[in-house]
């Protein structure tokens, strides 16, 4: 089945401890990106991978960091969570950055930073 | 900056009526995406609108665009409770590199009541 996973679905951490949400996709997409989801806000894209090791700044990337070193595979990467963090996080992907492509959403991560 | 408003944020409707949620852009972009969110779900993928004047049609909702006006309307025709849910509509912008990225509108949360 076609589809983007991330893991985990649900966590709960403290200030200061790093902390990886992993994204995975089997279609073989050359474009991931990580959205936030906070009330009243909608979707705010973090970052952005047009493929393999090319990654690009979303419109809020403070505090985040990701890489590309397999096409399936787009983890964030949370080095040292504040609570501004707490949030509602989904990976996408599609098939390219470029043209006309839907995107494919995760599940959904929702992290508590205490 | 590429600004998308959507509006009403929150509606509340009966059963069998009609009514339609607006979609307005700040920039110029021929693509536009409708995605609908249950609660606690993932995004899923309803239109895809690709040019001036596109009308796609799914059930009881209806989607446009329009890109002169820069605006898009979701038509819900006779709603049923199933329909409950959030919509977002998103729209491309093409970043100084040529890639494209989607902006998302902050959603409009629509609850069918009986």
């Amino acid at each position: 089945e076609a589809q983007v996973t991330q893991n985990p679905r649900y966590l709960i951490t403290v200030t200061g401890k790093k902390l990886t949400v992993t994204c995975s996709q089997n279609m073989n997409h050359e474009y991931m990106s990580w959205y936030r989801q906070d009330p009243g806000l909608g979707l705010r894209q973090i970052y952005y991978s047009m493929n393999v090791e090319v990654t690009d700044k979303g419109d809020v990337p403070e505090g985040y960091k990701v890489s590309r070193k397999e096409k399936r595979n787009f983890p964030l990467i949370l080095e040292s969570p504040s609570p501004n963090q707490t949030s509602l996080y989904f990976c996408a992907s599609s098939l390219s950055g470029f043209g006309v492509n839907e995107q494919f959403f995760g599940p959904g991560t929702r992290l508590t930073v205490l | 900056e590429l600004k998308v408003e959507q509006n009403p944020l929150f509606l509340s409707m009966q059963e069998g009526k009609n009514y339609t949620i607006y979609c307005n852009y700040s920039t110029t972009s021929d693509r536009l995406y409708w995605y609908r969110q249950d609660p606690g779900k993932s995004l899923e993928s309803l239109f895809v609108l690709l040019s001036n004047g596109a009308v796609k049609q799914e059930g009881r909702l209806m989607a446009s665009l329009d890109t002169k006006a820069r605006l898009s309307t979701l038509h819900i025709t006779a709603a049923v409770h199933d329909l409950s849910a959030t919509y977002f509509c998103a729209v491309d912008r093409i970043t100084q590199g040529g890639s494209e990225k989607l902006v998302f509108g902050k959603g409009t949360k629509l609850t069918v009541n009986p």
